[in-house]
């Protein structure tokens, strides 16, 4: 069982590029998400997908946006990136929005000059 | 926006002992949960907890939900290496209209010495 899978799981931009980092789950589940993670300051909600067809802000959303292509695939781009962007992305997916288990793919390292 | 606050944020412990972590909050949750990060990887729930003094065993690791709803505790009894990594809480509240709020904690770092 793959579980949530993301790619890349590392990418080196410079300043001002772009780039989206895909995420598909095999689960059939409903919900998804995309956190950061950065030293010291745990996991962070960017954006979630509560179900397909709707997409909402998490705590921090600046600087991304996100699609949810279908009910499998959930990508987060990146349109200008910034330093301040340079950080550990986790995609995770859960059967509903509401009390259950978060999965968590393997995490995609992101590096921006 | 709601806050925990985990403890401590690194442990460095003999192989064999016991290990105690904490988050507290001054927010109420209805659900908290453990996760645990290793190396490169990404984190994995370790135990759901669903009512004020629960207190629930998976293996060496217990866990409990704090009486007041504000905190929670996890241990970890005769600690082995792959014990090492990074433990999170994270706790979980409904904002209504349908809506959940999964908070996390900065995390605990574990580091066993053989």
């Amino acid at each position: 069982n793959a579980g949530v899978t993301q790619t890349p799981k590392f990418q080196v931009l410079k300043t001002g590029q772009s780039m989206t980092l895909q995420c598909a789950q095999d689960m059939n589940h409903n919900s998804m998400y995309w956190y950061r993670q950065d030293p010291g300051m745990g996991l962070r909600l960017i954006y979630y997908s509560a179900s397909e067809g709707t997409t909402d802000k998490g705590e921090v959303p600046n600087g991304y946006n996100v699609s949810r292509l279908n009910k499998r695939e959930f990508s987060l781009r990146l349109e200008s990136a910034a330093p301040s962007q340079t950080s550990v992305y986790f995609c995770a997916s859960k059967l509903d929005w509401g009390t259950g288990e978060l999965f968590f793919g393997e995490g995609s390292r992101l590096t921006v000059l | 926006g709601q806050q925990l606050n985990q403890s401590p944020q690194s442990m460095f412990i003999q192989e064999g002992e016991d290990v105690s972590m904490n988050c507290t909050s001054s927010s109420i949750f209805n659900t908290w949960l453990w996760y645990k990060q290793d190396p490169g990887e990404g984190p994995v729930l370790l135990i759901a907890l669903y009512k004020a003094g629960e207190l629930t065993s998976n293996g060496r690791l217990t866990a409990q939900f704090g009486i007041t709803r504000k905190d929670s505790f996890l241990n970890i009894s005769a600690s082995i290496p792959s014990d090492v990594g990074i433990y999170f809480c994270a706790g979980q509240t409904y904002s209504g209209a349908g809506s959940y709020q999964l908070t996390f904690g900065k995390g605990t770092k574990l580091s066993v010495i053989p």
